[in-house]
This record gives structure tokens, sequence and C-alpha cells, in this order.
């Protein structure tokens, strides 16, 4: 089967760095997306990787490592609009054109001032 | 460019009746397709995926179904509404082919059941 684990929620301070991790599951691997989603919205893409290393987007970065299959979200310099649900999801190809996208449950980040 | 619309934006329907939600892409060919759910407070569920018209793949047993009857069109339908179909529900695309690119939301319904 497949599965995808996150904290449900975190908490960290303006300005601080917070970095939130993702282990899953898969058969067919074929990518690691991370989403933010404020409340209400629908998610907004943030990053992609597929292969194992660290992909750097301004305050964003997210890692993989494809043999433990585990990746993390870096947030440096955080600001209160970026408190938000964070969505860690995984792109699934089991054979020619099957192709799927699937998400864990999110994790809830909550910015103090 | 692409773009993806999705309807209603809110719904309240009673036990029992029948739901239709409609999303189209523009701008694209042969897109994937994806019904979502999001009950409160939790993640994306997957309900059903599409890579072609016709071709409708659905990941859990439920009161829902889904239908493509044209290349960027993607309908989710139930016959009776159930208190537990109520949540969040979001359409999205993606490029064809690899499934590594990243999928495009629409702006989402939310259903309440009453």
């Amino acid at each position: 089967g497949q599965n995808i684990d996150q904290p449900t929620e975190m908490t960290a301070t303006e300005g601080a760095i917070v970095q939130i991790n993702c282990t899953y599951q898969t058969s067919g691997f074929n990518g690691l997306f991370w989403y933010q989603q404020h409340a209400g919205e629908a998610p907004t893409f943030l990053s992609y990787n597929v292969l194992d290393g660290l992909e750097e987007k301004g305050r964003f970065s997210s890692f993989l490592s494809r043999s433990k299959g585990y990746s993390y979200l870096l947030l440096k310099e955080l600001q209160m609009k970026d408190s938000a649900s964070y969505l860690c999801a995984v792109g699934i190809r089991r054979k020619n054109r099957d192709d799927k996208i699937i998400f864990g449950k999110g994790t809830r980040l909550h910015i103090l001032p | 460019s692409q773009t993806i619309h999705q309807w209603p934006a809110t719904l309240v329907q009673p036990v029992g009746s029948p739901l239709s939600l409609e999303c189209t892409v523009e701008g694209t060919s042969n897109p994937n397709l994806y019904w979502y759910r999001q009950a409160a407070g939790r993640g994306l569920q997957l309900l059903f995926y599409s890579v072609g018209i016709g071709q409708i793949s659905s990941e859990v047993p439920q009161n829902l179904s889904a239908s493509r009857p044209q290349d960027r069109q993607f309908i989710l339908s139930s016959k009776k509404l159930l208190l537990s179909d109520s949540g969040f529900y979001l359409c999205a695309w993606s490029f064809p082919g690899a499934g590594n690119t990243e999928a495009f939301f629409g702006q989402g319904t939310r259903l309440t059941v009453v």
C-alpha cells in the first residue's frame, strides 16, 4: 500500500527556521511534492524533488532521500503569512500512463510573533 | 496558459439528494485529472483519477462516481448523498504521461450535506 506520514502540527517563531519532515512508503515512486494550503483555500505548489538532494527556492528548500523514503521542507526567515498547512505528496507511476498523486494529511504550521 | 474551473464554490444539499460537481481545464490537451476530498482539518484523499476520456480509476469504495465525457471535463457525481459526503472537494490536473509534474488545483467546492 501507499503511506505518507508527516507531523500533524508544528509551532515556530517569526524570523526563525522550521523543518517539516515527511516519510513515505510507496511503490512506483515518481517524485515528491510539497504544497502550501491556507485555510479554506486550494493547495499551491511549492517544490518538487525526484532526485536525491536539496532543491532551494528562495526561503523554501526541499530535500529528498529516496533510499530512506524521506523528505523535508525547510522554511527560513519565517513570516506570519507562512502560517498554513504544508502537504507532502508523492507521484506514483505503476504502469504506462497510470499516474496519480497522493497526499499526506498535512502539517499545520503556526507562526508566533 | 492553462486554467482550471471548478463549480460551484459552495453547496448545501439534503441527505439523499443527487450531486454533480463539474471541472473543466483549458489550455492543455489530454491532461491527467483528479478529484480529491478534504475533511475538515485533514489531508487530501484521492477519490478518482483519469488519464484519458472514459478512463476512470477509483481509489476508495464510496458513494461517489466520476466520469470524463470529454478530454478536459471531469465530473463527480452521487445518486444519493450521505452526511459523510460533506467536505471540501478539489479538482486538479497535471500534464500527461510522466506523472512527475505537479498538480494544479481548482478553487474547490465546499459541500455540506444536511
